[in-house]
C-alpha cells in the first residue's frame, strides 16, 4: 500500500470548471512535490514545497495553483484547463529537498481528463 | 547537462530467465542513482538506490543493480524473472541544483515477462 494518498483517483472536468486535487502523507516528510505524467512517459516536475513553502515552480501555467495548508497536505487547484492538460498527476514526498540519497515516495496519482 | 538514458523502450524475457534493464547516466559530480517501477494505474514505487559504497545494490522484490563508474551505467537486474515483474521501469539520477536535489528520469523501459 502506498504511503502517499491522492484523491480523487479519477477526475473528468470541462475547460471552464474549477477543481482541486488532494495529496496527503503521514511519514513526517517535509518536502512534497507535484508531477505531471503523460502515458508511457517519465514524470515531469511541476512544483516543490519545502517546509510548507513553495521552493520550485517549473514554469507551470497559472491555471495550476498549488497550496500546502500544512506539512501533511498538498493541494493542486485547477482552473480553465486545456485538453493537453489531461494526464496522470502524481504527488510525491521526501524527508527533505537537500538529501541526495532520499528517495521520493509517490502516490498512485489522479487521472485527469479535460473535455 | 544532466541526463539519464534508457536505450531500450521494451525488454522481453521469459519467466524464470534473468533480466536486465539498462540505464546510463551523465552527471557532473557524484551520481545518486535510483530505480523505480510503475505498474498500470499506479504511482512510481522505489526499488533501490546507489549513493556510495558497494557497486552491487540490492533492492525490493529480488531486484539488484550494478553501478559501473567507468561505463557510467546503472543496470537493473534480476536472476529469475516473474510474470508479475511486467511493468514500466524508470531509472533516475538525483542532482543538486542550487539548494534543491532534482530527479532526472529516464524515458522508461517496458518489461514484458512471458509465461
Amino acid at each position: 500500500d502506498t504511503e502517499v494518498t491522492q484523491t480523487p483517483k479519477h477526475l473528468v472536468m470541462g475547460m471552464t470548471n474549477k477543481k482541486s486535487l488532494k495529496c496527503e502523507q503521514h511519514m513526517g516528510h517535509r518536502a512534497m512535490y507535484w508531477y505531471k505524467q503523460k502515458a508511457k512517459k517519465p514524470p515531469e516536475l511541476m512544483f516543490v514545497y519545502s517546509y510548507e513553502k513553495l521552493s520550485i515552480n517549473e514554469s507551470v501555467p497559472s491555471r495550476f495553483s498549488p497550496e500546502c495548508p500544512n506539512s501533511s497536505l498538498l493541494n493542486l487547484h485547477l482552473h480553465a484547463l486545456q485538453p493537453e492538460d489531461s494526464a496522470l498527476y502524481l504527488c510525491a514526498s521526501s524527508q527533505g529537498i537537500q538529501g541526495a540519497g532520499q528517495p521520493q515516495h509517490f502516490g498512485d496519482g489522479t487521472r485527469l481528463s479535460i473535455l | 547537462a544532466q541526463s539519464v538514458a534508457q536505450p531500450e523502450d521494451q525488454v522481453n524475457v521469459a519467466e524464470g530467465n534473468p533480466l536486465t534493464v539498462k540505464c546510463t547516466y551523465s552527471v557532473s559530480g557524484n551520481p545518486y542513482l535510483f530505480w523505480y517501477v510503475q505498474y498500470p494505474n499506479r504511482g512510481l514505487q522505489f526499488l533501490l538506490k546507489y549513493i556510495t559504497g558497494d557497486n552491487l545494490v540490492k533492492g525490493s522484490y529480488g531486484f539488484e543493480a550494478e553501478f559501473n563508474k567507468s561505463q557510467t551505467s546503472f543496470h537493473l537486474k534480476k536472476p529469475s524473472a516473474l510474470v508479475s515483474d511486467s511493468a514500466l521501469y524508470f531509472c533516475a539520477v538525483r542532482v543538486l541544483l542550487y539548494n534543491f536535489n532534482k530527479f532526472y528520469f529516464g524515458s522508461g523501459t517496458k518489461l514484458n515477462v512471458k509465461p
